[in-house]
């Protein structure tokens, strides 16, 4: 596609479920990375992908949060026992290389609420 | 560790004027990237501007320019002839150069431009 797209836009869910949220990158893109943005905070880095190295999992706040990528193409951030401490935006980006050298595209982020 | 502090949470200013955002950062490492991104209401990410550490000169953008002061660890961004467009949240965000490729965000600064 023409941009990175993440999906679901939105997701309400109760607390204890689980959630999924995937980011389709810019095909080609060997970077991609998932950050979470709490309301009127900055982006927290939380997981990156880097073609097929070990990711980077430093960023991750729990062991209920977990992602995958399948070689260079989709990633799958999933949360799981939901809590209410758990709702933000979560945005994906990916670059054509690493972010050193190459433009970070975002996406429009998933919004993700739990009651 | 890096940290990126934006002393601005929100900023009004009226259209057509000019608008400076401040930025400050804390590093012991002496390359880098510094960023502005701009989060319209969309939530999309975008770059606004890109500054190396090792370059003197000021990075520009058309109305969009640093003001960038490598010793006071200071990366102001001005905004020239404002339109209401230019509305949205702004994140100073810094990077180290050929290291773990982990953008760190500042808070924001949300800008409001009044008509």
């Amino acid at each position: 596609g023409a941009g990175v797209s993440q999906s679901p836009s939105n997701k309400v869910t109760e607390k204890g479920k689980d959630v999924e949220l995937r980011c389709d990158p810019i095909s080609g893109h060997t970077a991609l990375y998932w950050y979470r943005q709490r309301l009127g905070q900055g982006l927290e880095f939380l997981i990156y992908f880097q073609g097929n190295s070990a990711p980077d999992k430093s960023g991750l706040p729990s062991d209920r949060f977990s992602a995958e990528r399948t070689g260079e193409s989709v990633s799958t951030l999933t949360i799981q026992r939901t809590q209410q401490e758990d709702s933000a935006v979560y945005l994906c980006a990916s670059s054509l290389a690493s972010a050193t050298n190459e433009k970070l595209f975002f996406g429009s982020g998933t919004q993700l609420s739990v009651l | 560790a890096q940290t990126v502090t934006q002393s601005q949470p929100e900023m009004s200013v009226q259209e057509a004027e000019t608008v400076t955002l401040s930025c400050t950062y804390d590093t012991s490492e002496s390359n880098y990237y510094l960023f502005w991104y701009k989060q319209p209401p969309s939530r999309q990410m975008i770059l606004v501007i890109r500054q190396e550490a090792y370059k003197q000169q000021n990075a520009t953008e058309n109305r969009f320019s640093v003001n960038f002061q490598k010793a006071a660890k200071s990366f102001s961004l001005k905004i020239s002839d404002s339109q209401l467009g230019d509305t949205a949240m702004y994140f100073c965000a810094f990077l180290l150069m050929n290291r773990d490729d982990k953008i760190i965000f500042g808070k924001g600064t949300r800008l409001h431009i009044l008509p």
